[in-house]
């Protein structure tokens, strides 16, 4: 069965970088691409970006280019997802799923709390 | 970019009602659209693709209709379980900038 799992709870302060893993299983990796997406507390989903996970290629949301990057790992079927410059309004849940809209399989969600 | 407009923000409504949701698109997205269920400390559930096309598993109670920029989801009757956050996202943007709408919470009356 399809499964994206995801690394575990991280705590940075302003300025400092994440990086958030995806695993996935199941399925063909290279196949699909990974999104991300990530959802303040309390608030909505927010589209991050994507990557092929072919070829490498991404897609940025207009408001992250230059502070966010995604990677793949093809020999261990994981995407990657870095930001850096956190600020507090980056704290958040971040999820990756499956390829391109309409997401079908979901990791299970990484906090990301940016606190000094 | 595309901006999606979801209508109401929350709505109360009881086991057994039939309810509807709006999305609404600033442009056309050729039923580009997908509706997802999320439940507290839990990820999103696809329900519907292509505006109207039932992802598998999901009951039949559920349905999506529209075209243009003006879609809906609509619960026929509400059972304990769907009591939730929906939300509508486009995908038909390119270069790819896939927005959601900002959620309609459905609570129990």
């Amino acid at each position: 069965q399809v499964q994206l799992v995801q690394s575990g709870a991280e705590v940075k302060k302003p300025g400092a970088s994440v990086k958030v893993s995806c695993k996935a299983s199941g399925y063909t990796f290279t196949s699909y691409g990974i999104s991300w997406v990530r959802q303040a507390p309390g608030q909505g989903l927010e589209w991050m970006g994507w990557i092929s996970a072919y070829n490498g290629n991404t897609n940025y949301a207009q408001k992250l280019q230059g502070r966010v990057t995604m990677t793949t790992d093809t020999s261990t079927s994981t995407a990657y997802m870095e930001l850096r410059s956190l600020r507090s309004d980056d704290t958040a849940v971040y999820y990756c799923a499956r390829g391109i809209p309409p997401f079908d399989y979901w990791g299970q969600g990484t906090l990301v709390t940016v606190s000094s | 970019d595309i901006q999606m407009t979801q209508s109401p923000s929350s709505l109360s409504a009881s086991v057994g009602d039939r309810v509807t949701i709006t999305c609404r698109a600033s442009q056309g997205i050729s039923n580009s659209l997908a509706w997802y269920q999320q439940k507290p400390g839990k990820a999103p559930k696809l329900l519907l693709y292509a505006a109207s096309r039932l992802e598998s598993g999901v009951p039949s109670r559920f349905s999506g209709s529209g075209s243009g920029t003006d879609y809906t989801l609509t619960i026929s009757s509400l059972q304990p379980e769907d009591f939730a956050t929906y939300y509508c996202q486009q995908y038909y943007s390119t270069p790819p900038m896939y927005t959601f709408g900002q959620g309609t919470k459905l609570e129990i009356k």
